[in-house]
């Protein structure tokens, strides 16, 4: 029971670059979220999802698109990557109001 | 929409003592979760403790007791006995239940620094 891991750990990229950040879940949770966090900022949800084939935008959703074609897998993808997405990346999931559980987190750095 | 705030951005205890650590929140619902996570430097969102809104009863786990105090939308965390290992990123959250809808909204973060 690996719970929620994340891949890539840290990455660096140059402007304009694409990539995708894989969050993996084996708990058979519904709910799945990507959130950013930043120094004095805390943790900001990007995009969430509430089950396979569905996505919703969080707090900051700009710049970021996400999908979750199979339940387990929820994808946060980087177009065009800007300096200001320079941060630590966190996915978690959930059984809703229970409790999230948390990767161990993606460190991007956007030259 | 729900605001957390934690207005004390870095806190330190000599260990063995008790810190208390301030959280408050805007909400209009009535039934809500409250949570705080623990973030070592090893990055890592650990759970501490969850409140049920409507449980007039204050939750505990071992050394860590909040003080949820309703109407004043204020949610504090007392850690006692303080450990060296407790020198983390204290975050404190809120959740709304609501089917398909159900995120969890941070505060900014407390540092805690544990001093042997």
């Amino acid at each position: 029971n690996a719970g929620v891991t994340q891949t890539p750990k840290f990455r660096v990229l140059k402007t304009g670059q694409s990539m995708t950040l894989l969050c993996a879940q084996d708990m058979n949770h519904e709910y799945m979220y990507w959130y950013r966090q930043d120094p004095g900022m805390g943790l900001r949800l990007i995009h969430y999802s509430v089950g396979e084939g569905t996505t919703a935008k969080g707090e900051v959703p700009d710049g970021y698109n996400v999908s979750r074609l199979k339940k387990q897998n929820f994808l946060l993808g980087l177009e065009s990557a800007a300096p200001s997405q320079t941060s630590v990346y966190f996915c978690a999931s959930s059984v809703g109001s229970l409790r999230a559980y948390f990767g161990p987190g993606t460190r991007l750095l956007v030259l | 929409a729900q605001t957390v705030t934690q207005s004390q951005p870095e806190m330190s205890v000599q260990e063995a003592e008790t810190v208390t650590l301030s959280c408050t929140y805007d909400t209009s619902e009535n039934n809500y979760y409250l949570f705080w996570y623990k973030q070592p430097p090893s990055r890592q969102m650990i759970l501490v403790i969850r409140q049920e809104a409507y449980k007039q009863q204050n939750a505990t786990e071992n050394r860590f007791s909040v003080n949820f105090q309703k109407a004043a939308k204020s949610f504090s965390l007392k850690i006692s006995d303080s450990q060296l290992g407790d020198t983390a990123m204290y975050f404190c959250a809120f959740m709304k239940p609501q089917v398909g809808n159900e995120k969890l909204t941070f505060g900014t973060g407390t540092r805690l620094t544990i001093i042997p």
